[in-house]
């Protein structure tokens, strides 16, 4: 299994580009996640999922759009990127409640908004 | 509104030195409890999941302990090595939500 796989691994944007991050997971996993980690703050949560077709918004979802159509796939859209998401984005996916929580991340997205 | 708190932000110990990484909540209604590693560069590897009904998880060296009552957890890790130089995460999974302390940065110097 490769488990959480997101791809760019860098990627440099200017102010009002867009872009979509890449995560994919081959665990069969129902619950996926995106997470934004910036110094002093910690991991704060984006978006999720609790499968396909349905997703919802975490503490932090101005900005951003996600969608979830299959299974193994979660990207998470940025309309109109500002300096304020520079960041790095975590994806993560688990089995969901009743069958094991433990969260599985991926190597992450390191993103800087010029 | 859950907050997870993690004292101190850096730890430095020798090499062989027992130690205890602390994890504070406020809201003892906790889900379960995860405990992170995450290398410079890195993404999050897993170390430990407490459920809410338990009271503490083992692996190898290391053991956290949960305390609802109390609003704490701690990670125990025994006989450090300088492979355990790393920034160790801890938090509510909440219904798959997580709500994440800011770490500690331990460094163990050989």
């Amino acid at each position: 299994n490769a488990g959480v796989t997101q791809t760019p691994k860098f990627q440099v944007l200017k102010t009002g580009q867009s872009m979509t991050l890449q995560c994919a997971q081959d665990m069969n996993h129902e619950y996926m996640s995106w997470y934004r980690q910036d110094p002093g703050m910690g991991l704060r949560l984006i978006h999720y999922s609790v499968g396909a077709g349905i997703t919802d918004q975490g503490e932090v979802p101005n900005g951003y759009n996600v969608s979830r159509s299959t299974t193994e796939d979660f990207p998470l859209r940025l309309l109109s990127a500002a300096p304020s998401q520079t960041s790095v984005y975590f994806c993560a996916s688990s089995l969901g409640p009743g069958e094991g929580e433990t969260q599985y991340f991926g190597p992450g997205t390191r993103l800087l908004v010029l | 509104k859950q907050e997870v708190t993690q004292i101190p932000a850096a730890l430095s110990v020798p090499e062989g030195e027992n130690l205890v990484l602390n994890c504070s909540f406020t809201d003892s209604a906790i889900y379960n409890l995860q405990w992170f590693r995450q290398d410079p560069g890195k993404g999050l590897t897993s170390l430990l999941l407490i459920q809410s009904s338990q009271r503490e998880q083992t692996s190898g060296r290391l053991n956290a302990s949960l305390d609802k009552s109390s609003g704490r957890s701690t990670l125990y890790i025994a006989a450090s090595q300088p492979g355990d130089s790393a920034t160790y995460l801890c938090a509510d999974t909440g219904f798959q939500k997580l709500v994440f302390g800011t770490g500690t940065r331990l460094l163990v110097s050989p």
